[in-house]
């Protein structure tokens, strides 16, 4: 079965800090991989995604990803951070072997500091 | 541009007692997928439906059943609730099965069992 590690469950961050969080998985074979946020009480919203071509993805908000197959992980990035940012970021994995369920990992939770 | 649309958006229940909750898919999007999402907690995959048929199957309890209809929402029925049944249920659609589909998900459905 497919499992997703997300490597932080709580990034505190000041305001205009750079930001990563790691999100390695597990299967091996042709994966498509999602960064979600949720803010505070709200619905999953999609920051990017990864399907094929260039491994280095853009998504909303400034954020970035890239993925690096060789060492299964799909790291998300900002360079600087702001307040508005504060909310939780889950990785998610959809694989392509027959089962069409997205597999999340645990989430990590940031707070930006003002 | 429209949505996934979930509905009630919350909904108290009592232990034993039965509850439905509604899922309307991103026009022409045939794939539905459930989740819950426990306080705290990442995602986790209850069942999903394409083509009105079920196509993938979770963590869902025995008390609780889903399907999907010919206007392909989708409808979670919950039986014998349980306090460990409060949590947040998220929907989401796909345009088919593959592989590079983007999955979009509702607002939630908030169920408190008391």
């Amino acid at each position: 079965a497919q499992s997703v590690s997300q490597h932080n469950h709580h990034v505190i961050l000041s305001e205009a800090a750079s930001l990563e969080l790691g999100c390695n998985y597990s299967y091996g074979g042709t994966v498509n991989l999602f960064w979600y946020v949720q803010y505070p009480g709200q619905h999953l919203q999609l920051l990017l995604k990864y399907f094929s071509g260039d491994p280095l993805v853009k998504g909303i908000k400034g954020f970035e990803a890239e993925f690096i197959k060789s060492k299964f992980s799909f790291n998300l990035r900002k360079p600087s951070v702001q307040w508005s940012d504060t909310a939780e970021y889950f990785c998610a994995v959809l694989s392509g072997a027959g089962s069409y369920q997205l597999t999340f990992g645990k989430g990590t939770k940031l707070s930006v500091i003002p | 541009a429209a949505g996934v649309i979930q509905s009630p958006r919350h909904l108290i229940k009592e232990k034993r007692e039965t509850a439905t909750l509604k899922c309307y898919p991103i026009p022409r999007h045939d794939t539905v997928y459930w989740y819950q999402q426990g306080p705290g907690q990442d995602p986790q995959f209850l069942i999903s439906f394409y083509e009105k048929m079920q196509s993938d199957k979770g963590s869902i309890p025995d008390r609780f059943s889903a399907q999907q209809f010919s206007d392909y929402h989708s409808e979670l029925n919950m039986s014998s609730l349980e306090l460990g049944d409060s949590a947040l249920y998220f929907c989401a659609s796909s345009q088919g099965r593959i592989s590079g589909n983007t999955i979009y998900f509702g607002e939630g459905s908030w169920l408190t069992v008391v």
